[in-house]
């Protein structure tokens, strides 16, 4: 069966980076776009980020431009958000998703990353 | 503020149907046919209920349907039960600058 799994979240002063890593299993990774969206505490899903299959090609939403980079090392299985200048309006739970037709169909458990001076 | 509408609310007698409705815009809602829904539990993932407007994956009960007229999309429960207690969200492809968009939640609340 599909498994994602985050992790990689915690505490972060503001202006600092952390890596998020999600692990794959159970379906045909390299096939299939994904992608992360997050949560902040009590509020809706926002989509962050998502990358092509193949990993040349990704997108950003404009509040995180320049700041987080998404890639994927598709021999392991995984997929890696790189956080960095991080705000508290960062805070958040973040999702890993596999992408069908742009949108998400699976989601791991998330994690969270607090953004806190 | 979410780029789709959503009523923050809703709430029904086990056995009865309720709709929760999705309005965006032609350039998201009315201009595709992704659009999903999602049922989310406190403390828990998101779990894909609607996807493509009105396709339900497996394992989904029949009691979940989805529509769409023009710029909005709606998800209709029928024959409430209590597990499905939960906060729903709609997402729309928004084309290549935008990409995913998201109603800001429904909480479906079983009397």
């Amino acid at each position: 069966q599909v498994q994602l799994v985050e992790s990689g979240g915690g505490f972060v002063k503001p202006g600092g980076s952390l890596r998020l890593s999600c692990a794959a299993s159970g379906f045909t990774f390299s096939v299939y776009h994904m992608t992360w969206i997050r949560q902040a505490p009590g509020k809706g899903l926002e989509w962050v980020s998502s990358i092509s299959g193949g990993g040349d090609s990704s997108s950003y939403a404009e509040s995180v431009k320049g700041r987080f980079t998404l890639s994927r090392d598709n021999t392991q299985n995984s997929l890696f958000l790189q956080m960095n200048s991080l705000r508290a309006e960062d805070t958040a739970v973040y999702y890993c998703a596999r992408e069908v037709w742009w949108l998400p169909d699976f989601w791991g458990q998330g994690t969270l990353v607090t953004v806190s001076s | 503020q979410s780029a789709l509408t959503q009523p923050p609310s809703a709430s029904g007698s086990p056995g009865q149907s309720v709709t929760i409705s999705c309005t965006g815009t032609s350039s998201d809602v009315g201009g595709y046919n992704y659009v999903s829904w999602y049922q989310q539990h406190p403390g828990k993932a998101p779990k894909l209920m609607i996807y493509e407007v009105t396709k339900r994956p497996s394992g989904v009960p029949d009691r979940f349907s989805g529509s769409k007229s023009g710029n909005t999309a709606s998800l209709t429960v029928s024959g409430l039960q209590a597990e499905d207690e939960a906060d729903y969200y709609c997402s729309s492809y928004a084309g290549s600058n935008k990409y995913v968009v998201f109603g800001g939640g429904t909480t479906l609340t079983v009397l």
